[in-house]
């Protein structure tokens, strides 16, 4: 069975840190793109970063841009986010999703974990 | 960055109804569109890639056609379990952008 588990996530202060895991299982994560992306309560999706499946390629939103870093273990079949400096409006449930990987749909985001809290306050 | 504007925001309908759900990109985009579905406090689920392949197990009652900056998703005849927010996402240029959402409601 396919499965994405997110974890990481809680409470911290503004201008803090904090790294997000995403474990997957039932696949080989090596073959995939991944993304990071967030919602902030009661709002809509938002799409933070991806990353290549060997790492060497990797994009963000304007708005995480020298805060945020994706990165990727694949012999530990992982996927992290690591969050610095972060800000209120960061505040959001962070899912990490698997990229569809046949031709004409590599960007669209064909399986979600269940998602991670961050919540940015003092 | 391409906006993705969703209309309507919300939309009041029965069970057995036909819905339209309509996506506009801020430009051309080809056929690089997804949509998914979401339910309070869960993960979005795909449904639609490359603006009308339905991904695999997703029931025949959905479909999504357009291309080029004008999309659409259908729902021929609403279920109970189709009450949700939908979401469209371009995947032509980055970053990726989704549209605002539009909340299928019970009339």
């Amino acid at each position: 069975e396919v499965q994405l588990v997110e974890s990481g996530g809680g409470l911290v202060q503004p201008g803090g840190s904090l790294r997000l895991s995403c474990a997957a299982s039932g696949f080989t994560l090596s073959s995939y793109w991944m993304s990071w992306v967030r919602q902030a309560p009661g709002k809509g999706l938002e799409w933070v970063a991806n990353i290549k499946p060997d790492g060497s390629e990797k994009y963000y939103v304007d708005s995480v841009k020298g805060r945020f870093t994706i990165s990727r273990d694949n012999a530990k079949n992982s996927l992290y986010l690591q969050m610095n400096s972060l800000r209120a409006e960061d505040t959001a449930v962070h899912y990490c999703a698997r990229h569809k990987p046949i031709a004409g749909a590599t960007g669209s985001l064909g399986f979600w974990g269940q998602g991670t809290l961050v919540t940015v306050s003092s | 960055d391409i906006q993705m504007t969703q209309s309507p925001s919300t939309l009041s309908a029965s069970v057995g109804d036909r819905v339209t759900i309509t996506c506009r990109a801020s430009q051309t985009i080809s056929s690089w569109l997804a949509w998914y579905q979401q339910k309070p406090g869960k993960a979005p689920k795909f449904l639609i890639y490359k603006a009308s392949s339905l991904e695999s197990g997703v029931p025949s009652r959905f479909s999504g056609s357009g291309s080029g900056t004008e999309f659409t998703l259908t729902i021929s005849s609403l279920q109970p379990d189709d009450f949700a927010t939908y979401y469209c996402q371009q995947y032509n240029t980055y970053p990726l952008t989704f549209g605002g959402g539009t909340k299928v409601e019970i009339k």
